[in-house]
């Protein structure tokens, strides 16, 4: 079952902040976030690790409630290179390191 | 250096016939996925080997068949294409042990007519 994202559509101004939730129903050991720009392949942000901290890279941060089975991505005050469809991976830890993606939350920023 | 490239980025063939994909990594990782992205962007793994030895096969049709000659290499043939193949399919690697990130290649766009 895939985790399901909210919402799947935002559009923002530049320097608006912005939150993209992921819920799993399946207990999860890890959740992955990767951000796809429009024809490129999805590119890695961070991996939050069960009983582990909430994590950031430049303005973009994320925390892992992992009893509720939730995740969230935190955007800070956007720009418009943050615009892409965003991803949440979730790996159940027993699968031989299977990510289950959400389907994705499309992001545009504009100026 | 691209780390993980795949060949061809676009193929445009038609129903029935055969292809193959072809993916390569120089980040020395050891563990290769195959991951098919459809129209709705929906990304969903379909296989995944580790060193060489398949590890996740997901209900996948048979018509698909991964091969991995070297940890370096993993190559993905279809038969009998189909139009529901119309997708997009990324080749992506990682190394186990680690955090598990995974490096995707540049994606292989197959449209089926």
């Amino acid at each position: 079952q895939q985790p399901v994202q909210s919402p799947q559509a935002v559009i923002l101004r530049e320097g608006e902040d912005a939150v993209i939730n992921c819920s799993s129903s399946k207990a999860l050991y890890s959740v992955h976030w990767y951000r796809q720009k429009h024809g490129e392949a999805p590119v890695f942000l961070m991996i939050l690790l069960k009983g582990g901290e909430q994590k950031g890279h430049e303005k973009i941060s994320a925390s892992f409630n992992e009893k509720k089975q939730q995740s969230s991505l935190y955007l800070t005050a956007s720009q418009l290179s943050y615009s892409g469809t965003y991803f949440c991976g979730g790996d159940p830890g027993d699968q031989g390191g299977k990510l289950i993606f959400g389907q994705g939350t499309e992001l545009s920023v504009k100026p | 250096d691209t780390a993980v490239s795949q060949t061809p980025k676009y193929l445009v063939t038609q129903m029935g016939n055969d292809k193959s994909i072809k993916c390569e990594q120089n980040l020395g990782h050891d563990t290769m996925y195959w991951y098919k992205q459809d129209s709705k962007k929906f990304l969903k793994i379909m296989f995944s080997y580790n060193n060489k030895e398949l590890i996740i096969n997901e209900t996948v049709p048979n018509r698909f068949s991964p091969k991995s000659p070297d940890k370096a290499h993993l190559n993905l043939h279809i038969n009998s294409l189909e139009l529901g193949d119309s997708a997009v399919y990324f080749c992506a690697s990682s190394l186990s042990g680690s955090t598990g990130e995974l490096f995707f290649g540049e994606g292989s766009r197959l449209t089926v007519l």
